[in-house]
């Protein structure tokens, strides 16, 4: 099983409407966990963290459920702008102090049709 | 600098050259990654540096494969003996590091554009 699974798409949804997005993880002692942006022939943007308690940003809502070992994320109101491919991070490893090698998805392919 | 700087942007060389990738980091991130990503594929982490800790370089695919971090900043990869299917973008990425900052956030990656590898 990898490390960290998404399903890769595409999704081709149409504007306006909402979009999530599922990832799992094999590790359950992960801690920390992220989503990122790539768009077309660039290099991944942070997104959003992933917090325990779930945490949004205006249209963007993150999801961690720990029991069933996945992260969510949901895009509302989807934009144009938004067509890209998001990336799940994990970081596999029990640390207080290390960075370690934060593990990445494959990544989910969006495209936000007009 | 601003952000994380890599360069060449692009690189064309032939099959069984040396290449070198440089890395510049945002200044005061302790942490330094490299990580390769193939056409339409995910990020494969290739080595970390942290400090002055033994570099994690679990993620190198093979020998031929070398890098090194100088003064704790600049990091150069280095491939020998290019092969085919080498090619790919090879991406750089910098972080605080936990440590320094008690906070699990600290290790938001920054990335650099890339290095596009073509080998011939």
């Amino acid at each position: 099983r990898k490390e960290v699974e998404q399903d890769p798409g595409p999704f081709n949804v149409p504007e306006g409407a909402t979009v999530a997005f599922n990832c799992t993880y094999s590790n359950s002692a992960s801690q920390s966990f992220f989503w990122y942006r790539q768009d077309c022939r660039k290099e991944p943007k942070l997104l959003m963290s992933v917090y325990s308690s779930g945490n949004e940003d205006g249209r963007f809502t993150a999801q961690l459920n720990r029991a069933s070992q996945y992260i969510s994320l949901l895009i509302r109101d989807s934009k144009l702008s938004d067509s890209a491919t998001y990336l799940c991070v994990v970081n596999p490893l029990i640390s207080n102090f290390g960075n370690e090698k934060l593990t990445f998805g494959t990544g989910t392919r969006l495209t936000i049709i007009p | 600098g601003a952000g994380v700087s890599q360069s060449p942007s692009n690189k064309v060389t032939e099959k069984g050259k040396d290449v070198e990738l440089r890395c510049d980091p945002i200044s005061g991130h302790t942490a330094l990654y490299w990580y390769r990503q193939s056409l339409g594929q995910g990020l494969e982490f290739l080595i970390y540096f942290q400090g002055n800790s033994a570099p994690d370089k679990s993620g190198l695919p093979s020998d031929r494969f070398s890098a090194e971090r100088t003064g704790g900043s600049v990091s150069t990869l280095t491939i020998q003996r290019t092969q085919q299917e080498d090619s790919a973008v090879y991406l750089c990425a910098s972080s605080l590091w936990v440590g320094d900052t008690g906070y699990s956030g600290a290790n938001v990656l920054t990335f650099g554009a890339g290095s596009r590898l073509t080998v011939l």
